[in-house]
């Protein structure tokens, strides 16, 4: 079963930063691309960032590029996002998301808060 | 950047109705483009990819067409089960966009 565990938010103030992980199972995770995709509170979907399955490829929204890294560690089959500077708006539910291939995002994990605010 | 555009943004129907939503991309994007389902305090959901893909364990009742720059999610008879936010997303190039949802909601 395919298993996606995102965990790193919490409250942080403007122009601090966070890092968020997400630790896969149930798949060959060194296999596929992986994504961030967030979600403000009761709005609807936004893209952040994606990998590809060997890091040879990166990348990012307008809204977080030059503030946001996506890495990965195929060896512990997580998914990193290192957000600095952060900002209000960069308030949301994130979630790390898999890639079936085409940039079809198949399994979800549940999400973990961003709150930034002073 | 690629935009998407939903429409209706809501819409009202019966257990038993067809309905279709509509996606239009703000250019070529052959048959790049998905739907998700999204369910109040749930995860988004994959339900159609290369714009008529039935993802794995979808119902039959959800069909997705189109090509180009206009799409269609229909849900041929609606079910309990299907009163939820509908997203589509493009996925021609980066930066991955998804529209603005339609809010399908029970009359």
């Amino acid at each position: 079963e395919v298993q996606l565990v995102e965990s790193g938010g919490g409250l942080v103030q403007p122009g601090r930063s966070l890092r968020l992980s997400c630790a896969a199972s149930g798949f060959t995770f060194n296999d596929y691309a992986m994504h961030w995709v967030r979600q403000a509170p009761g709005k609807g979907l936004e893209w952040v960032s994606s990998i590809s399955w060997n890091s040879g490829s990166v990348g990012y929204a307008d809204s977080v590029k030059g503030r946001f890294t996506i890495s990965r560690d195929n060896a512990k089959t997580s998914l990193y996002l290192q957000m600095n500077i952060l900002r209000p708006e960069d308030t949301a539910l994130y979630y790390c998301a898999k890639d079936r291939g085409g940039n079809w995002l198949d399994f979800w994990g549940q999400g973990t808060l961003v709150t930034v605010s002073s | 950047d690629i935009q998407m555009t939903q429409s209706p943004s809501s819409v009202s129907a019966s257990v038993g109705d067809r309905v279709t939503i509509t996606c239009r991309a703000s250019q070529v994007i052959s048959s790049w483009l998905a739907w998700y389902q999204q369910k109040p305090g749930k995860v988004p959901k994959l339900l159609i990819y290369a714009a008529s893909s039935l993802q794995s364990g979808v119902p039959s009742r959800f069909s997705g067409s189109g090509f180009g720059t206009d799409f269609t999610l229909t849900i041929s008879s609606l079910q309990p089960e299907d009163f939820a936010t509908y997203y589509c997303q493009q996925a021609h190039s980066f930066p991955i966009t998804f529209g603005q949802g339609t809010r399908l909601e029970i009359k």
